[in-house]
C-alpha cells in the first residue's frame, strides 16, 4: 500500500523566500507529526496534529514556522522568509491513533530536502 | 546536553561480524525505546520497538533496554552490507507521542 509522500522532494529558495512543504499521510492515521533533520543530525520534532487539531508546536523554532492541517488529513508545513539555517531535511510521520499501551509506529515519508542560498 | 546520546561514528566493519550500536538518555520519563534504520536520502523506518526495560529479539537483530543505567542497545549479528545505514535510537515518553531521537551512527559492513 501507500506511504507517507511528501512534496516537492527538493526545494531551492533565495534567503527570504517563503516555502510550503506538503505531507500526504497514510490514509486512516489521525497522528501527523513533523520533524526537521539537520545534516548529519537525527530528526528533532517540530510539531503534532490529531486529525485536524494541532495540540504540541512546542518544537517550531521560531514564527516564521507554521503548521496546518484543515481536514485531517493532507499537512503543510510553511517557513516564511527563509534563513540559511533553516537548511534541512523536513519529515513527515504518521501514525493510527492511540491504542492502548502499544507503540504506535510512526511512518516516515521521504523527506522534503530544503536548501537556503 | 542532549536528552539523547548517541556515537556518530561512523563504525566500520567486515561482513558477518556482530555489531553493537547504544545510547544513552536523562530523562526518565522515557517509556518507549525505538530503533530506527535510515539509508541516504529515505526516511526513516522502523527496525525494533521495547517498553521499558528488557530485551527483545527479531531475527539477526536483538534490543536491550537497561532503565536503571539509562542506557539501550541494538545488537546486529551476522551483518550484511545491506546492514549499511544510519541507524537512529529514538524514545518517547507513550506509545503515540512525539520521539525524540539521537544523533544517529553510520553503520558501513564491507564485504
Amino acid at each position: 500500500g501507500a506511504g507517507v509522500s511528501q512534496s516537492p522532494r527538493y526545494k531551492v529558495a533565495k534567503r527570504g523566500q517563503d516555502v510550503a512543504l506538503r505531507c500526504d499521510p497514510i490514509s486512516g492515521h489521525v497522528s501527523l507529526f513533523w520533524y526537521q533533520q539537520a545534516l548529519g543530525q537525527g530528526p528533532e520534532f517540530l510539531t503534532y496534529f490529531q486529525n485536524e487539531a494541532q495540540l504540541d508546536k512546542s518544537g517550531l523554532p521560531s514564527d516564521r514556522f507554521f503548521a496546518e492541517r484543515p481536514e485531517g488529513s493532507v499537512s503543510t508545513l510553511k517557513i516564511q522568509r527563509t534563513q540559511q539555517e533553516d537548511s534541512a531535511v523536513y519529515l513527515c510521520a504518521s501514525s493510527l491513533a492511540f491504542i492502548g499501551d502499544s507503540y504506535n509506529e510512526q511512518f516516515f515519508g521521504p523527506g522534503t530536502r530544503l536548501t537556503v542560498l | 546536553q542532549k536528552e539523547v546520546e548517541q556515537d556518530p561514528g561512523p563504525l566500520s566493519v567486515p561482513e558477518g561480524a556482530i555489531v553493537s550500536l547504544n545510547c544513552t538518555y536523562s530523562n526518565s520519563a522515557f517509556q518507549y525505546f525505538m530503533w530506527y534504520r535510515q539509508y541516504s536520502r529515505k526516511g526513516p523506518e522502523l527496525l525494533m520497538y521495547t517498553y521499558s526495560s528488557g530485551n527483545k529479539e527479531d531475527g539477526r537483530f536483538t534490543a536491550q533496554v537497561d532503565k536503571s543505567s539509562k542506557y539501550i542497545s541494538l545488537f546486529i549479528r551476522d551483518s550484511q552490507p545491506s546492514d549499511s545505514a544510519t541507524y537512529l535510537c529514538a524514545m518517547s515518553r507513550s506509545g503515540f507521542q512525539k520521539l525524540v531521537f539521537g544523533t544517529g551512527t553510520r553503520l558501513l559492513v564491507s564485504p
